[in-house]
């Protein structure tokens, strides 16, 4: 069954800061790995998407890795502001979509 | 750009009664899925559904549960009779396509389910 752990659970850190959030997974058999954004109360919005084929991906601030063979990825955000202060979630899925999650890193970023 | 939207955003309701969750995925979508948040837990996967079935369901989603695509829009979660248990924030999602394709899953803002 696979178990998806992130660690750290929570971050604080000053604005400015690179952040760098782990996640990992133990059946390297995973056809995507999602990353999430959640706002308390919130729904999730789509971070990166990295495909099994691939190493990592980019978007602006945000750069995710994934070596699926020793079961991790991470994230990084580049200059943390204020605004990046949500929960984090990784998910990872098989081959129909089904996405089994972490518990998510909660992050807040001091002004 | 496109959404998955979903009504109500909230709901409370009586132990017992009927309760049904409404969402219209993307349009260009072809897999739906109902996924749970319990308060202060992960969210779980309940149910994926493909070309009008059922294509993977998981253990939480008993005979209480059930989905359907009722027109070309919507995709319905129907939850016979609530337990208090079944409070959650309900979140309905939707990919392009699972296999062969990207599979990026986008979320809509949720349901919050109260059972009293």
């Amino acid at each position: 069954k696979q178990e998806v752990t992130q660690i750290p659970a929570a971050l604080s850190v000053p604005e400015g800061e690179n952040l760098v959030l782990n996640c990992s997974f133990t059946d390297s058999a995973i056809y995507n790995l999602q990353w999430f954004r959640q706002d308390p109360g919130k729904g999730l919005t789509s971070l990166l998407l990295i495909q099994s084929s691939q190493r990592e991906q980019t978007s602006g601030r945000l750069n995710a890795s994934l070596d699926k063979s020793s079961g991790r990825s991470t994230l990084y955000i580049a200059a943390s502001q204020p605004g990046d202060s949500a929960t984090y979630l990784c998910a990872v899925s098989d081959s129909w979509g089904k996405f089994q999650f972490g518990a998510g890193t909660q992050v807040v970023v001091t002004p | 750009e496109p959404e998955v939207t979903q009504t109500p955003s909230h709901q409370v309701t009586q132990m017992g009664q009927e309760v049904i969750l409404r969402c219209v995925p993307i349009s260009n979508h072809l897999y739906f899925y109902w996924y749970r948040q319990i308060l202060g837990q992960k969210v779980e996967f309940l149910v994926s559904f493909y070309n009008n079935e059922i294509s993977e369901k998981s253990e939480i989603f008993d005979d209480q549960f059930s989905v359907e695509r009722p027109d070309g829009s919507n995709f319905t979660l129907k939850i016979r009779s609530t337990k208090l248990e079944d409070s959650a924030m309900y979140f309905c999602a939707s990919s392009e396509i699972a296999q062969g394709n990207t599979g990026e899953l986008f979320f809509g803002e949720g349901s919050r389910l109260t059972v009293l």
